[in-house]
């Protein structure tokens, strides 16, 4: 079981948006601005899209967004593309002794 | 350029020791702040963080592994290891290692796929 809840699906037409939540507890998300959300296509690494929060890395679209509220993160997506079907995974910084913590993913797709 | 590329054995037996290197480039462990992580996604399942070792030597380990993971660092190859002792074959994933800073993982390596099978 993972430490960070992530729905584990979500599907959307072209064009839509769609939000991926992911809670943990006030000892990583709440706790820190140090969440981030990478996606994965099948049989690839995983790719960074959202780091502290709401910093998209140089290169990714700015129709992915991150915002939070409390102990949720949020990664949205607007204007959904084909290309945008994949896995999404978040994860935080943890006061705990381990400082990293996963989601369990979520699997978009894109209708 | 940073780039990172995981090495090791395709398979492995029940009950061995696993050892995994990731050698890396365009950046330097020896930097304030950066880290090297190892984390694994089973087939079709989702990604595990295993351990971390921070550019001061300090390291972390998953909780549910610790007593069986270690990580090392090597600044003058560039190249970060990680045993894992008594594998079993639920250790089976892809293993990738992975540059770390300000608490995210900004680089991964493309992964390498360990099969733990007598």
């Amino acid at each position: 079981q993972s430490a960070l809840t992530q729905p584990a699906s979500v599907s959307g037409s072209p064009g839509q948006s769609i939000t991926i939540s992911c809670t943990g507890t006030s000892s990583d998300i709440g706790g820190y601005n140090y969440v981030s959300w990478y996606q994965q296509h099948p049989g690839k690494a995983p790719k960074l899209m959202i780091y502290d929060v709401i910093n998209r890395p140089s290169g990714v679209s700015n129709r992915f967004s991150g915002s939070k509220s409390g102990n949720t993160a949020s990664l949205t997506i607007s204007g959904l593309q084909a290309e945008d079907e994949a896995d999404y995974f978040c994860s935080s910084y943890t006061s705990s002794t381990t400082h990293v913590v996963f989601g369990g993913g979520t699997k978009l797709t894109v209708l | 350029q940073i780039t990172l590329k995981e090495s090791g054995p395709m398979l492995v037996k029940p009950t061995q020791t696993l050892t995994l290197t990731c050698t890396f480039s365009g950046f330097s462990l020896s930097t304030s702040g950066v880290g090297v992580g190892w984390i694994r996604q089973p087939p079709g399942k989702a990604l595990e963080w295993l351990a971390l070792i921070y550019w001061d030597d300090d390291k972390r380990y998953s909780p549910s592994l610790k007593s069986r993971l270690t990580i090392t660092k090597d600044t003058s190859k560039n190249q970060v290891v990680l045993t894992m002792t008594n594998v079993d074959p639920v250790d089976t994933a892809t293993y990738y290692c992975a540059h770390r800073t300000r608490s995210s993982w900004y680089y991964w390596g493309q992964g390498t796929l360990v099969t733990v099978s007598s």
